[in-house]
Order: C-alpha cells, then sequence, then structure tokens
C-alpha cells in the first residue's frame, strides 16, 4: 500500500461530533476515491474525484462531505457524526489511464 | 448505474476442491475488471484483471475470463489451499465516467 496514506487510522467519536479523514498520495494520480467497508456489505463507494478541485458523489454520500483542494489530498468529513457512520473506511487511487488501483491501509471509525 | 454482483457466501470447500466464484456486471461501455482478495485483518490486494473482452486474467492459479457476451467475470481457481480463505471482491472501473465499484465479496473457506 506504499504510495497512499490514510490518517488517523483509528478514532472514536461521540454522536454528533465531526471530524475529517485525510488521505494523501505521492503518485501524481488524478483519481482518488473514498469506501466505507460494512460486514455483508462489501465496499460502497462514498464519493470520488476526477482531478483536482472536482468531487463526485458514489453510492452512499448521505452524511459526508468531501473536498479536493490540493491534487494529492483527498479529505472526507463527517459534519455530525451518526453510530451508523461506524465502518472501517477505504481511501484509493489511480492514473486516469490507469487500471493499477492502490489502496491505503484503512481507518477504524468507531460512532458511540 | 453501474453495479457488480457476485455470488453469496460464504464459500466452504476442502482443500484441493475447485473454486468458482460469480461475478457479473451492469455497466455502460467496456469497463475494467478486476479481483482483489483481502486476508483477515488486512487490507485489499489485487488478485488479478482484465481489461477487454476475452481477456483472461492470471495469477497464484486463479484465473477470471472477461466475457462481453454474459457480462461475467467468474474466478475460478483448480485445487484451493487453506491459505487462500479470504473474501473476494469483484470490481470494475468505468473508463468513461472514472468510478471504481466493487461487489459485495464473497468469503471463502477452505477447510483441511
Amino acid at each position: 500500500n506504499a504510495g497512499v496514506t490514510q490518517t488517523p487510522k483509528f478514532r472514536v467519536l461521540k454522536t454528533g461530533q465531526s471530524m475529517t479523514l485525510l488521505c494523501a498520495q505521492d503518485m501524481n494520480h488524478e483519481y482518488m476515491y473514498w469506501y466505507r467497508q460494512d460486514p455483508g456489505m462489501g465496499l460502497r463507494l462514498i464519493h470520488y474525484s476526477v482531478g483536482e478541485g472536482t468531487t463526485a458523489k458514489g453510492e452512499v454520500p448521505d452524511g459526508y462531505n468531501v473536498s479536493r483542494l490540493k491534487k494529492q489530498n483527498f479529505l472526507l468529513g463527517l459534519e455530525s457524526a451518526a453510530p451508523s457512520q461506524t465502518s472501517v473506511y477505504f481511501c484509493a487511487s489511480r492514473e486516469t489511464a490507469g487500471n493499477t488501483i492502490y489502496f491505503g491501509e484503512g481507518s477504524w471509525l468507531t460512532v458511540v | 448505474g453501474d453495479s457488480v454482483t457476485q455470488m453469496e457466501g460464504p464459500v466452504t470447500l476442502s482443500e484441493e476442491a475447485f473454486l468458482t466464484i460469480n461475478c457479473t456486471y451492469t455497466a455502460t461501455g467496456y469497463p475494467s475488471l478486476f479481483w482483489y482478495v483481502q486476508y483477515p485483518g488486512e487490507g485489499l490486494q489485487l488478485l488479478l484483471k482484465a481489461t477487454k473482452a476475452d481477456d483472461k486474467g492470471s495469477n497464484k492459479g486463479f484465473e477470471a475470463t472477461y466475457r462481453k457476451e454474459t457480462t461475467s467475470f467468474h474466478l475460478e481457481k483448480g485445487s484451493v489451499q487453506v491459505s487462500d480463505s479470504a473474501v473476494y471482491f469483484c470490481a470494475l472501473i468505468d473508463n468513461q465516467g472514472g468510478k471504481l465499484i466493487f461487489g459485495q465479496g464473497t468469503e471463502l473457506s477452505v477447510k483441511p
């Protein structure tokens, strides 16, 4: 997973608190993605970005916001955390014409 | 929209048995197709990929063929080992819009 770094790796939040997950890649990739992984649900796409300054909604965008102000960073924000957002979050990146996808190691978020 | 459907798990096999995990997809255009594997407590690792119709991806004894006529990308292995126990994810890249979509995952358990 070299090249894609997620921070923090673990976090416990109280309901209603806000937080931001950071995904950073040093490979100059255009495409970046945020997923959540829940038991039996696979990886569901939250938001994605096809380049600096752009974002788009995925399959489950509600309750999340994202920003891509710099090409190397893709931020995922939870404005008011809910227990339903307890999950493992994965970031990924790839080149525009590339079929090689690089994943971060995951961020474990618990909302109590 | 684009989607990936995998056979439900868990799949339980004896060592040296033949494995098939079904994957079908819905997509506009001509997506690239992937199989990822996730071992317990770890992130996702690319297992194999195929970028156009009739391509066969292979790695570590696993194979999958991109079948455009049946919109399928079934994963096969002739003789599974206990060490193959993991969750397997089928995925596609929508090469037009850039989305990267995963199936729900199929858990494989191989018994000695």
